[in-house]
């Protein structure tokens, strides 16, 4: 079993949707947890960063984590044909860091 | 500063030859690393680097070699290309050891072997 799991997608959605992307993982240690984003033949950019459970907000960007249940979400609300990406989680604890696998995400004008 | 940058954008290689994929960072970053980017795999890590001087293996080392020039600079070599090879492969930079901090990573380098 990997230690981080991502919803495979792709996902399609018509622009102004709310977007949910999710992970799971298993290694406890975990500290850390990042949503990069990575545009066609581009390398992956960081979106959001948390390191608590709970919420962060960026704008139209929400990451939720929660510890106790090993899931972490990221929310997109109005979302945009410049939305359009692959979504990769990334979690890490000292020394150790692993990335799902990404959704692909297309949002339809 | 032009962030990370990585030589060449594209190649291919046959079966047996060897090459070198130059990594270079102008941030002044600890450490550096080689992920490898699969349709539908994600990125795996080959190798990374915690500071000058040090390397260790990530979860897909076989088949690679790496070289921390020094600070900035962070290769990998490829010494008798396969086709399970091909792939688009990332160097990514951070402040600190795979810790807190934000990985920065380059272009990538297309690498088609045949």
């Amino acid at each position: 079993q990997k230690e981080v799991e991502q919803d495979p997608g792709p996902l399609s959605v018509p622009e102004g949707a709310i977007v949910s992307l999710n992970c799971t993982y298993s290694n406890s240690a975990f500290q850390y947890f990042m949503w990069y984003r990575q545009y066609s033949r581009k390398g992956p950019e960081l979106l959001m960063y948390t390191y608590s459970s709970g919420n962060k907000e960026d704008g139209r960007f929400t990451a939720q984590v929660d510890k106790s249940s090993k899931y972490i979400s990221l929310f997109i609300r109005d979302s945009q044909p410049s939305d359009s990406a692959t979504y990769l989680c990334w979690n890490t604890n000292a020394g150790k860091s692993t990335f799902g696998d990404g959704t692909t995400l297309t949002v339809k004008p | 500063n032009a962030g990370v940058t990585q030589t060449p954008k594209f190649q291919v290689l046959k079966t047996g030859q060897s090459m070198t994929l130059q990594c270079a960072q102008d941030m002044n970053h600890n450490s550096m690393y080689w992920y490898r980017q699969d349709p539908g795999m994600g990125l795996r890590l080959i190798y990374y680097s915690a500071s000058e001087g040090t390397t260790d293996k990530g979860e897909v080392p076989n088949g690679y070699n790496v070289s921390r020039l020094n600070k900035r600079e962070f290769s990998l070599r490829l010494e008798s290309a396969a086709p399970s090879q091909t792939s688009v492969y990332f160097c990514a930079s951070s402040a600190v050891t795979a810790g807190s901090h934000e990985q920065y990573f380059g272009p990538g380098t297309r690498l088609t072997v045949t």
